[in-house]
């Protein structure tokens, strides 16, 4: 157990809607991170936030946001879905800025139908 | 046409976790959006939103309006066993009779 806790842990649904994805980071860590693993790909940066603020984008698709809180916890709000979409959205924390160091969520399983 | 699409279609989560189940709407001349959660009965009526940007609070769930983007959202926190069901989100609208269009439901399992 990473101590990082995603929610929820399948979902399905259907093409064109929106879902949130949420994340708590493990006790005391500032940092959260998105990452999409599809069929197809490997692990794919989306976002970083760090205290309440953005701090880095990746390949993050116009249709995806998200948001850090001030309790730190995180959601990932993904609209107009895609079949595409269907992936594993894994959520990771780390103690600062440093991405050397971060610790992984068990995933979010999202289909897309 | 008039619709109500809710997403999504299903979800499974744990004990204790929080969860949003969302409600979108095209209907003419509407009027309120309601909650209904359905167990192995008739449904039972969680919410009545009518007005934008105001949360209503039951307990662990809440549920809020957006007019402008028409959707709604309902959260349940803390979630229990007893929280499996259907959620269904429905629309009265209308003009001169009200109307309810119910959407397909959001199947909820909540695992111990």
């Amino acid at each position: 157990d990473s101590g990082v806790t995603q929610t929820p842990k399948h979902l399905i649904t259907a093409t064109g809607q929106r879902v949130t994805l949420r994340c708590s980071p493990r006790s005391g860590d500032l940092s959260v991170y998105w990452y999409q693993q599809s069929l197809d790909q490997g692990l794919q940066f989306l976002i970083h936030y760090y205290n309440g603020e953005e701090r880095a984008k990746g390949n993050i698709l116009e249709r995806f946001s998200a948001q850090q809180f001030p309790d730190l916890h995180s959601e990932l709000n993904l609209s107009s879905l895609e079949l595409g979409d269907s992936a594993l959205y894994f959520c990771a924390s780390s103690d600062g800025l440093s991405w050397n160091t971060i610790y992984f969520g068990e995933g979010s399983w999202l289909t897309v139908v | 046409e008039d619709k109500v699409v809710q997403s999504p279609l299903s979800l499974v989560v744990h004990e204790g976790d929080t969860v949003t189940l969302n409600c979108s709407y095209e209907v003419t001349n509407f009027r309120s959006l309601l909650w209904y959660k359905q167990e192995k009965k008739a449904p039972t009526f969680l919410f009545m939103l009518t007005s934008s940007g105001i949360e209503k609070k039951s307990g662990r769930l809440s549920s809020i309006l957006d007019k402008k983007e028409l959707f709604s959202i309902l959260n349940i926190t803390a979630t229990q066993t007893g929280d499996s069901a259907v959620y269904l989100c429905a629309t009265l609208y209308g003009g001169a009779t009200n109307k309810l269009i119910f959407g397909t439901g959001t199947l909820l399992a909540v695992q111990p």
